[in-house]
């Protein structure tokens, strides 16, 4: 099962604007990620903001997270041709009883940046 | 350098046939998961190894099966009764769990069935 929801699914803009993306999740947790992916690559990693946290920043990259709606934004400021990939949001997953956690992730974002 | 090393790059299977997939990483992660993702979508989780000899089923693990004999190797057969293979395959460690800590990728074997 999907844990998070990205929205929009595609999103297309000018090279210089900004780009904002959100997700949504369904289940407590105590960590959400947020991943790039270029096409046909693996996944990498850009930022992560603890349950306590409300905004973080990393270079051109903000991500806000509001555990009451249960949803997140990742905004990328002045955007580059070499930000076109797919942006993905994933949520740890901690079940009772097993001890075990797992990294759920939504089902994207495609951005495409047009120079 | 460090790093989570996936291979081969891209593998065809025939109708019934298994094959693995190999997954190596040098960095002392005890965690490993392995994905599926298919076109245009998001990634499921199949499997996923806390420690060596251990391992958990994840949301989609009807016809894949793993090991965990090695700290530093997590490799997924795929079998004949997984009845639609064909995919993007990512593997992916992470330091102890995903409590506040990221994953890290490899850069993923495409399966193709002919």
């Amino acid at each position: 099962s999907q844990q998070g929801e990205e929205d929009p699914q595609a999103l297309s803009i000018q090279e210089g604007e900004n780009a904002t993306m959100n997700c949504s999740y369904k289940t407590s947790i105590n960590n959400l990620q947020w991943y790039r992916q270029n096409s046909g690559r693996g996944l990498v990693h850009l930022i992560l903001i603890r349950s306590n946290e409300r905004e973080k920043h990393s270079g051109r990259l903000r991500v806000t997270l509001d555990t009451s709606k249960k949803s997140s934004s990742l905004l990328i400021t002045a955007s580059r041709a070499a930000d076109t990939a797919s942006y993905f949001c994933a949520t740890d997953a901690i079940r009772r009883g097993q001890g075990a956690q797992k990294l759920v992730f939504g089902q994207g974002t495609r951005l495409t940046i047009n120079p | 350098d460090g790093g989570i090393t996936q291979s081969p790059k891209y593998l065809f299977r025939k109708e019934g046939q298994n094959v693995t997939l190999s997954c190596e990483q040098n960095l002392n992660h005890d965690a490993m998961y392995w994905y599926r993702q298919d076109p245009g979508q998001g990634l499921r989780l199949i499997y996923y190894s806390q420690i060596v000899n251990d391992f958990q089923k994840g949301d989609i693990a009807e016809g894949y099966s793993v090991s965990r004999e090695k700290k530093e190797s997590f490799p997924l057969t795929v079998t004949s009764a997984q009845k639609n293979p064909t995919a993007f395959y990512l593997c992916a460690s992470s330091i102890q769990g995903v409590m506040n800590t990221e994953a890290f990728f490899g850069q993923g074997t495409r399966l193709t069935v002919v």
